[in-house]
């Protein structure tokens, strides 16, 4: 079975630009999370999609947005990036409501310059 | 308010030593607990939960985690540690919401 897997690895932006980072889920599971993790430090819970549908974000601005396809895999967008986005952005994915393991890609390395 | 709590920044054992990594944690009702291990520039891997049943749960890699209700605590142990176990450990309880709170993390240094 194929596990979570993000594109691209690693993406260099210059403040201001646009990024957009993908996650496709492993195969049955309807839910993605989208997690930050500057260096050094633990997981900003950033948003929740599940059967297309955002369910919650986290405390971000609205300049950080996604969506999740018809085949569950997820888009994260980030606008208007300032220097502080420079961080590793993971995405999980779980199988529904009555199995409560997220499972992790490898993550995308956001550098902003 | 829900929460989770890992005491300690980093934990450093030597090389064939137990290791325990301590989690506390805040939730109403019935807690589920996660344990997740990052190496390097890497995605978290799945070590282990508690969901029901048996306080002392066993997971990957030799790793086992015991629930202690009373103490409200799920610490992270290994009977010996090797120095591949050098990682940053996570643990986490889900919300009634179906999200998880993580804790900050414990970085795990095991020295030869």
């Amino acid at each position: 079975e194929a596990g979570v897997t993000q594109s691209p690895t690693h993406l260099i932006k210059t403040r201001g630009q646009q990024a957009t980072l993908r996650c496709s889920p492993i195969s049955g599971h309807t839910s993605v999370y989208w997690y930050q993790q500057a260096l050094g430090l633990g997981l900003q819970f950033l948003l929740w999609y599940d059967e297309g549908e955002e369910r919650n974000r986290g405390n971000f601005p609205p300049r950080f947005s996604g969506r999740q396809f018809p085949n569950y895999s997820s888009e994260l967008n980030v606008n208007a990036l300032e220097l502080e986005d420079s961080a590793l952005y993971l995405c999980a994915s779980r199988r529904g409501y009555s199995t409560d393991t997220q499972y992790f890609g490898p993550g995308t390395r956001l550098t902003v310059l | 308010a829900q929460s989770v709590a890992q005491p300690e920044d980093q934990v450093n054992v030597a090389e064939g030593n137990p290791l325990t990594v301590k989690c506390t944690y805040s939730v109403s009702g019935n807690p589920y607990l996660f344990w997740y291990v990052q190496y390097p520039n890497r995605g978290l891997q799945f070590l282990l939960k508690y969901i029901t049943g048996d306080n002392l749960v066993k997971g990957s890699y030799g790793f086992e985690a015991e629930f202690n209700k009373s103490q409200t605590s799920f610490h992270l142990k290994k009977p010996s540690a090797l120095v591949s176990d050098s990682a940053l450990y996570f643990c986490a309880v889900r919300r009634s919401n179906y999200q998880l709170i993580w804790g900050a993390g414990t970085k795990l240094i095991i020295k030869p």
